[in-house]
């Protein structure tokens, strides 16, 4: 069946240094979405990409969908330790259900 | 500017218990969906509900049954708790069509079994 894999699965980084993690499906997406849980917390929508190489930028967050619409990437520059948390990408072309992915714990160091 | 509500954050019930989890929401949505998210098994789909009275069964739903009487509530069963079920359950809904943008999640329920 379809998945949805993340790398890494865990991320340390020094405050102020960038972060990236990527999602890869195994088949073409119609579209993606990214969530983001904070430790304790439920996954909050963070923004859906729907065209091919699109990118959307949310202050230090760069979302990116790939060319061929089977890869995405979260982008974050200078970290804070605001960004702590799992960050998760999904597919939503299910009829009525998402695939998540398998989720990139963040840790960030002050 | 709650829209997912679940009943309890903190759960704690005694093996063979039967548990109830409820799920309020009030956005009008369609889909609902159980989930429970444990550490390295990243979110793993229990059931979910796309009308009144419509469920369906998704990766792991043994152990659990569900109850869809109106719209706006859909309710997660333990039919007869064990503690391999001691886990974060998390609720959601969405939309369909216009409405169809994202998951709303509740706060969650963790819930210990002893």
């Amino acid at each position: 069946g379809q998945q949805v894999m993340q790398i890494p699965q865990y991320q340390h980084v020094q405050e102020g240094e960038d972060f990236t993690t990527y999602c890869n499906s195994s088949t073409t997406l119609s579209n993606i979405q990214w969530y983001k849980q904070r430790p304790g917390g439920h996954p909050v929508f963070l923004i859906q990409l729907v065209k091919s190489g699109e990118v959307k930028k949310q202050k230090r967050l760069t979302f990116q969908f790939g060319e061929a619409k089977k890869n995405s990437s979260l982008h974050i520059t200078a970290t804070q330790t605001t960004d702590v948390g799992t960050y998760f990408c999904a597919d939503p072309s299910g009829t009525y259900k998402y695939i998540f992915g398998t989720g990139t714990r963040l840790k960030v160091l002050a | 500017d709650v829209k997912v509500t679940q009943s309890s954050r903190y759960l704690v019930k005694r093996t063979g218990e039967k548990v109830f989890l409820e799920c309020v929401q009030d956005m009008d949505h369609e889909n609902m969906f159980w989930y429970r998210q444990d550490p390295g098994l990243g979110l793993r789909l229990i059931y979910f509900s796309y009308d009144v009275k419509m469920k369906e069964k998704g990766d792991i739903p043994e152990g659990y049954s569900v109850s869809r009487e109106k719209k706006e509530r859909f309710s997660l069963i333990l039919e007869s708790a064990s503690t391999n079920q001691t886990s974060m359950y998390l609720c959601a809904s969405s939309g369909q069509g216009a409405l169809s943008y994202g998951y709303t999640f509740g706060s969650g329920t963790r819930l210990t079994v002893v």
